[in-house]
């Protein structure tokens, strides 16, 4: 089974909107993390947002949040006031095992999300 | 100047060929990884460094091989290049985590811009 599903592989939004990317998860470990990147046309990998696993408030950063809903194993990340500069892929990524564990490191990716923003 | 750099950007080379992809760090980071990128397959971990004695084998290693030269420096080698290595390559790195509970932000991976190569 997947580890990390992204069941949505474009999304449109209008410049100014809110839109949120879906991320579904498996894990079996109480401790875990998940990540979100963002990869422009370009080709960089760029840090969007982390969420722990044991982290009671959902994630935010700037325009983005995380709406983790740990019983559901979702983590979808909102981007508000979308701009033209958001259009990208996104991936979203799991880190699992014990915190700082030699396993722990590895990141397990999804098949991403191309998002275009239009105006 | 970028904190996680690779060399080449792009790379054409034949089929049999040997190829060395550099990756560098200015984070001060343990831990190195190599990753390849393939289209709707998403990113897969090909080896990953603890440190300069600790190498790992990743989710697709077969075909590749690499040396952790310094903390700084993860070099990855195709010896004998095929066409379904043909990819993007991306070199990661992060901070070791402190053992016994999470820590908000820390063990993030940060990328370099990757090096696309195609094998003829």
């Amino acid at each position: 089974a997947q580890k990390i599903t992204q069941t949505q592989p474009g999304m449109f939004v209008q410049e100014k909107e809110a839109v949120t990317l879906d991320c579904t998860y498996d894990t079996s470990d109480q401790s875990y993390g998940l990540f979100w990147y963002k990869q422009p046309s370009s080709g960089e990998m760029i840090f969007l947002i982390y969420q722990g696993s044991y982290d009671e408030q959902n994630a935010t950063e700037g325009r983005y949040s995380l709406n983790f809903q740990k019983a559901r194993k979702s983590a979808n990340l909102v981007i508000s006031a979308s701009q033209l500069g958001d259009s990208a892929m996104y991936f979203c990524a799991m880190r699992e095992g014990r915190f700082g564990g030699g396993t722990a490191s590895k990141l397990t990716f999804g098949t991403g999300t191309r998002l275009q923003v239009t105006l | 100047d970028a904190d996680v750099t690779q060399t080449p950007r792009n790379r054409i080379t034949k089929t049999g060929k040997r190829i060395m992809l550099e990756c560098s760090q200015t984070k001060g980071h343990d831990r190195m990884y190599w990753y390849r990128q393939d289209p709707g397959l998403g990113l897969r971990l090909i080896y990953y460094s603890f440190d300069v004695k600790d190498i790992n084998k990743g989710e697709i290693s077969d075909g590749y091989s690499v040396s952790r030269q310094a903390q700084a420096k993860f070099s990855l080698s195709l010896e004998s290049a095929i066409p379904n290595q043909t990819a993007l390559y991306f070199c990661a790195t992060s901070d070791y985590g402190l053992a016994g509970g999470p820590i908000r932000g820390m063990e993030t991976q940060y990328f370099g811009p990757g090096t696309r190569l195609l094998v003829l």
